[in-house]
């Protein structure tokens, strides 16, 4: 069945580097996706979202990239900073109301 | 701008109580609301949705249920909680289909 699941589930980075947490999809039918963050103790909160007609969407320090052909889709946090420090989740959106969200993967900042 | 608000923050049940959640959101009518539970160090799980005032659907069997009794109120019940609905609740909201979705702050449920 279709799954959404990210492929490392921790990430330690440096303060000051580039992150770049990843994700790979199997619904060839989901057409938006979405990047949250959750800290914990709280909801998620949306990052950034990427409709299946672009490839790439920059926002505020980060960039969204997908991949129709693999089925993958990253995003890239520069200058990652102490406050970048929580659970990033990945979903897609099939086309229904549902949102399938990955597992996570929980990203620790070094100072 | 719209808001999202959940309470209680935190919950601390016996078996066999009875429970209700509430999510209420501001600044947007007639949204889509939806229930999400989330396991400790796991992802999300959907467990109700609705698009308008009265129509529920349910995503999982469970001893769960939601209402909506106003366009921007969402309510999670349950006659009898089980140790396993023990999870963070979290209401979330979006405009229409294939638009993101807008978490709330959550509700910690223990169950003992």
């Amino acid at each position: 069945g279709e799954s959404v699941g990210l492929h490392l589930p921790t990430l330690s980075v440096q303060e000051g580097d580039n992150s770049i947490i990843n994700c790979a999809y199997s619904n060839s039918a989901s057409d938006y996706f979405i990047w949250y963050k959750q800290e914990s103790g709280k909801g998620p909160q949306f990052i950034i979202d990427i409709r299946s007609n672009m490839d790439k969407r920059q926002g505020q320090r980060v960039t969204v990239l997908l991949n129709k052909t693999v089925k993958h889709l990253s995003l890239q946090i520069a200058a990652t900073q102490p406050g970048d420090s929580a659970v990033y989740f990945c979903a897609e959106n099939g086309g229904d109301y549902k949102l399938s969200f990955g597992a996570g993967t929980t990203v620790t900042v070094r100072a | 701008s719209q808001t999202i608000h959940q309470w209680p923050a935190t919950l601390v049940q016996p078996v066999g109580s009875p429970l209700s959640l509430e999510c209420t959101v501001e600044g947007t009518s007639n949204p889509n609301l939806y229930w999400y539970r989330q396991a400790a160090g796991r992802g999300l799980q959907l467990l109700f949705y609705s698009v308008g005032i009265g129509q529920i659907s349910s995503e999982v069997p469970q001893n769960l249920s939601a209402s909506r009794p106003q366009d921007r109120q969402f309510i999670l019940s349950s006659k009898k909680l089980l140790l396993s609905d023990s999870g963070f609740y979290l209401c979330a909201w979006s405009g229409t289909i294939q638009e993101t979705q807008y978490f709330g702050p959550g509700t910690r449920l223990l169950v003992l």
